[in-house]
């Protein structure tokens, strides 16, 4: 059984240049979250996404966006790059059924801007 | 009033001891409350997680005590082992009704040292 896989790994831009991340979510799982942590920092919760649609949104600017795909897989895309987005990025998906809130993470993409 | 707080900011601990890290939260709405796990380089791995309708839920080593009077709740680990050399984060968030569900608030993190 797949768990949540990310990629790239790894990745390293410029200032004010756009970046595309992209998840899977765990098979079985229809929600896919993202979040951001930063060094030394707790997650962030960037938004969410269910049946496509943005669902959920946390305090972050709309250079930030997202995509969902019909096979719940899903991108998230940061434009106008800056010093401050260097993070790792993780992705966390779940099931929308049965009250809870069980979200599985996946290893994240370390993002670099420079 | 979504803030989640978490204390120790680092903890030493032997061999055998016994693990305890602490977090406190302001939002009554919150009603779902996991420990994870991360260690460099992945992304947190759930360890155990509560609802607010019980007080103590324990699994393996690891048990989570919850106070809702006092919007507390705090993780232990029995027997810790070098193994458990991690940061730890605790996270709360709303999973029942139609709002505010599904976002994860999560503490700073706690980075566990257990000595040989």
């Amino acid at each position: 059984d797949a768990g949540v896989t990310q990629s790239p790994t790894h990745l390293i831009k410029t200032r004010g240049q756009q970046v595309t991340l992209r998840c899977s979510p765990k098979s079985g799982h229809d929600t896919v979250s993202w979040y951001q942590q930063a060094l030394g920092q707790g997650p962030q919760f960037i938004f969410q996404y269910y049946e496509e649609e943005e669902r959920q949104r946390g305090n972050f600017p709309d250079r930030f966006s997202g995509h969902q795909f019909p096979n719940y897989s899903s991108e998230l895309n940061v434009n106008a790059l800056l010093l401050g987005d260097s993070a790792l990025y993780l992705c966390a998906s779940s099931l929308e059924r049965g009250n809870t809130d069980t979200q599985y993470f996946g290893p994240g993409t370390r993002l670099t801007v420079l | 009033q979504q803030q989640v707080k978490q204390s120790p900011q680092s903890l030493i601990v032997q061999k055998g001891g016994i693990s305890i890290i602490n977090c406190a939260y302001e939002n009554t709405a919150f009603d779902y409350f996991p420990w994870y796990q991360q260690f460099p380089g992945k992304g947190p791995a759930l360890l155990i997680a509560i609802r607010p309708d019980v007080s103590e839920k324990k699994e393996g080593r690891f048990t989570i005590s919850f106070n809702k009077s006092a919007k507390q709740f705090s993780l232990h680990i029995m027997d810790s082992q070098p193994g458990d050399s991690a940061t730890y984060f605790c996270a709360a968030s709303r999973v029942t009704g139609s709002s505010n569900t599904g976002k994860l608030i999560f503490g700073q993190g706690t980075t566990l040292q257990v000595k040989p």
